[in-house]
């Protein structure tokens, strides 16, 4: 059973440029978060989703953040016009749909670099 | 904010027992205390969880207090490779999203 996979595993962008971050949950699991690192700091917790629905949005930066989890394929989060600042370790995350298991489980981590 | 508090830092000699506190002194009647860990900067790991009784797997096993203001996580035989950042969770049942803290850098020493 592969774990949560994520990529690219490392992402160089320059300013101004878009930036594409794919996460595939684990089979069977349905709930997608997303969390940032910055270098130093600990995870924070960016956005919540299910098949097609963001479910939790208020970690998210209101300007060029974008997430989706569409009905076929992986969750992708989207930043646009990158800046120095979003340089850093961007996690993804799933749990099982099952109530009686709450676990996140986490991928390896995209590190973008904004250059 | 994270509602936990844990120690910076802890050494532990390998072989040993590296005992991990973490206080909760807030927590609710429906909060769980989960446990992660970081190794360097892969993804987080689960390790654990519990509500109130002390809980054990393959990993490590948990201890509640009774007033459940305060926990330990306990690895009953540290190895160079538990070296990480472990982080306490206290979080409501359901998919709610964990707030990490800045956790307890624990290093084995060989």
């Amino acid at each position: 059973n592969a774990g949560v996979m994520q990529n690219p595993r490392h992402l160089v962008r320059r300013r101004g440029q878009e930036a594409r971050l794919r996460c595939s949950p684990m089979k069977g699991h349905s709930h997608v978060y997303w969390y940032r690192q910055l270098p130093e700091e600990g995870l924070k917790f960016m956005v919540y989703l299910q098949k097609e629905n963001i479910i939790d949005e208020s970690g998210m930066p209101k300007e060029r953040f974008s997430a989706e989890f569409p009905k076929e394929g992986p969750s992708i989060l989207r930043i646009q016009q990158v800046v120095r600042g979003d340089s850093a370790a961007y996690f993804c995350a799933s749990s099982p749909l099952d109530r009686g298991s709450y676990e996140q489980y986490f991928g390896p981590g995209t590190r973008l670099t904004v250059t | 904010d994270a509602k936990t508090t844990q120690p910076p830092s802890m050494d532990c000699a390998e072989g040993r027992a590296a005992n991990l506190p973490c206080n909760h002194s807030t927590i609710s009647g429906n909060e769980y205390v989960y446990w992660y860990r970081q190794i360097h900067s892969q993804g987080p790991q689960y390790i654990i969880h519990g509500l109130k009784n002390n809980e054990t797997n393959e990993m490590a096993s948990l201890i509640i207090t009774e007033d459940r203001k305060s926990s330990t996580l306990i690895l009953p035989h540290a190895t160079l490779r538990d070296t990480a950042v472990y982080y306490c969770i206290v979080r409501s049942s359901g998919n709610t999203p964990l707030v990490f803290g800045k956790g307890t850098r624990l290093s084995v020493i060989a």
